[in-house]
């Protein structure tokens, strides 16, 4: 079982916004980093810290953090966004970083 | 562009030890850590543990009894050991580079955040007898 969770999966119609969450008593004190998956692939930083994005990674992307969640946004979906995403936090009581369970976006 | 290359045995049988290496090429090791992550199939991620530039290590606490990591600067290479292999550890495994960033979280309060941003392909491993 994950101390981060996740739904598993959310849908979204081209050009619509959709938010996925990320739930876990870590985040209280820290932010959420985020991680793009597609089929086959490795993982891709998408966002860390408050809303910070590495290089490439559009603007449409956008975290926010309240409380002991955290979420990822997509404004303005793309057919490239459709992947699996996932949070991630530093447990800092146990120098651990931890991953949610992941959320399936599918664009429709 | 820093990027990272990883191989190692692909097949194992229960009981035998994984041994995976990811060279970073582009880069040094300096003021980062340097982590394995694994993917079992069909799952999601799972953080096997890191270690700093320094030697310092962290680890899974449910890995923690087989796992090493260790660094060899001179090569440019981390490595990943795991003992006494099961079915369990049938994944595809990662390297990847972590990198920590101070910023402002209010006016009066800073916060270290922590990411990966550089990942090998992965490595397929197989434990089967």
């Amino acid at each position: 079982s994950s101390e981060l969770t996740q739904d598993p999966a959310v849908s979204v119609t081209l050009g619509q916004t959709v938010r996925i969450t990320c739930q876990g008593a870590s985040l209280a004190t820290s932010y959420a980093t985020w991680y793009q998956q597609k089929p086959g692939l490795a993982p891709k930083l998408v966002l860390y810290g408050k809303n910070s994005r590495p290089s490439g990674i559009p603007d449409r992307f956008s975290a926010s953090k309240s409380g002991t969640g955290a979420s990822l946004t997509i404004t303005g979906a793309q057919a490239e966004d459709e992947a699996d995403y996932y949070c991630s936090c530093r447990d800092n009581s146990r120098s651990r970083e931890l991953f949610g369970g992941g959320t399936k976006v599918t664009v429709l | 562009q820093v990027q990272l290359e990883q191989w190692g045995a692909g097949l194992l049988k229960p009981s035998e030890t994984l041994s995976l290496t990811c060279a970073v090429y582009g880069g040094s090791f300096s003021g980062y850590s340097w982590s394995w992550i694994r993917q079992a199939p069909g799952m999601g991620l799972e953080w096997i543990g890191e270690m700093n530039d320094s030697g310092s290590t962290n680890y899974n606490p449910s890995l923690m009894s087989r796992v090493a990591i260790s660094l060899d600067t001179s090569k440019n290479q981390f490595t990943l050991g795991l003992t006494f292999v099961t079915a369990a550890d049938t994944a595809v495994y990662f390297c990847a580079r972590g990198g920590a960033e101070r910023q402002r979280v209010t006016a009066l309060r800073f916060s270290t955040f922590f990411y990966m941003d550089v990942w090998g392909r992965g490595t397929t491993v197989i434990v089967s007898s």
